[in-house]
């Protein structure tokens, strides 16, 4: 039973547009979301990060969405360039509590 | 700042042996977390540890065990190994215990279990 979903195993996009990561949530409880990236041989690394008391949250080319209605949120990358190339996690927890991590999303920038 | 790190990187053992994976925090960090990561999946939450003593714990079983030192560097230890524990092992380290919303990640030791 999976509480954080991302139903998209891989995206592609080319350079220069707008890269969209979909991520899902399940428990209403879920209050704190985070995303990480990935590349090949490293660990995860912090991205952005929102709280459920606001619906968008922005530093530089990356701003995530939370529509708590809907239990989704997405992160937007803009312009997407070449070295986004990587996997991306979606996390959420409730608050003080530890995080529930998404399978991640591929995302393939082309030049 | 020295990063996480962790040893070893890969690791291969037999069905019914023990592990023991390691993990360096990073410098002034004083909670470490562990989680396991499956081909395919996202970081599964093993346990935390925050002063040297175990603050939140996932849906693993007692045979993966951990420590954490007086220099906050954690172990971690699973015995009786079994095929499915064959993953990639992550940990990360960070300045407060449960709650703290930014974890710094190691590179990971990936465990092969045949």
């Amino acid at each position: 039973d999976q509480q954080v979903k991302q139903n998209s195993p891989s995206l592609s996009v080319q350079e220069g547009r707008i890269s969209i990561l979909n991520c899902d949530y399940t428990n209403s409880m879920f209050d704190y979301f985070l995303w990480y990236k990935k590349y090949p041989a490293e660990g995860p690394t912090f991205l952005i990060s929102i709280s459920s008391i606001k619906d968008k949250n922005e530093d530089g080319r990356f701003t995530v969405f939370l529509n708590k209605s809907a239990k989704h949120l997405s992160l937007h990358i803009v312009p997407s360039q070449p070295g986004d190339s990587a996997v991306y996690f979606c996390a959420a927890a409730p608050y003080g509590q530890n995080f529930v991590f998404g399978p991640g999303t591929r995302l393939s920038v082309l030049p | 700042e020295t990063g996480v790190t962790q040893s070893p990187t890969h690791l291969i053992k037999t069905r019914g042996q023990q592990v023991t994976l390691r993990c360096s925090s990073q410098s002034g960090h004083n909670t470490v977390s562990w989680y396991q990561q499956a081909l395919g999946q996202g970081p599964q939450f093993i346990f935390q540890y925050y002063r040297e003593e175990e603050n939140g714990r996932g849906n693993f079983p007692p045979r993966f065990s951990g420590l954490q030192f007086p220099n906050y560097s954690s172990e971690l230890n699973v015995n009786a190994l079994e095929l499915d524990d064959s993953a990639l092992y992550l940990c990360a380290s960070s300045l407060e215990g449960a709650g703290t919303y930014e974890q710094y990640f190691g590179p990971g030791t990936r465990l092969t279990v045949t």
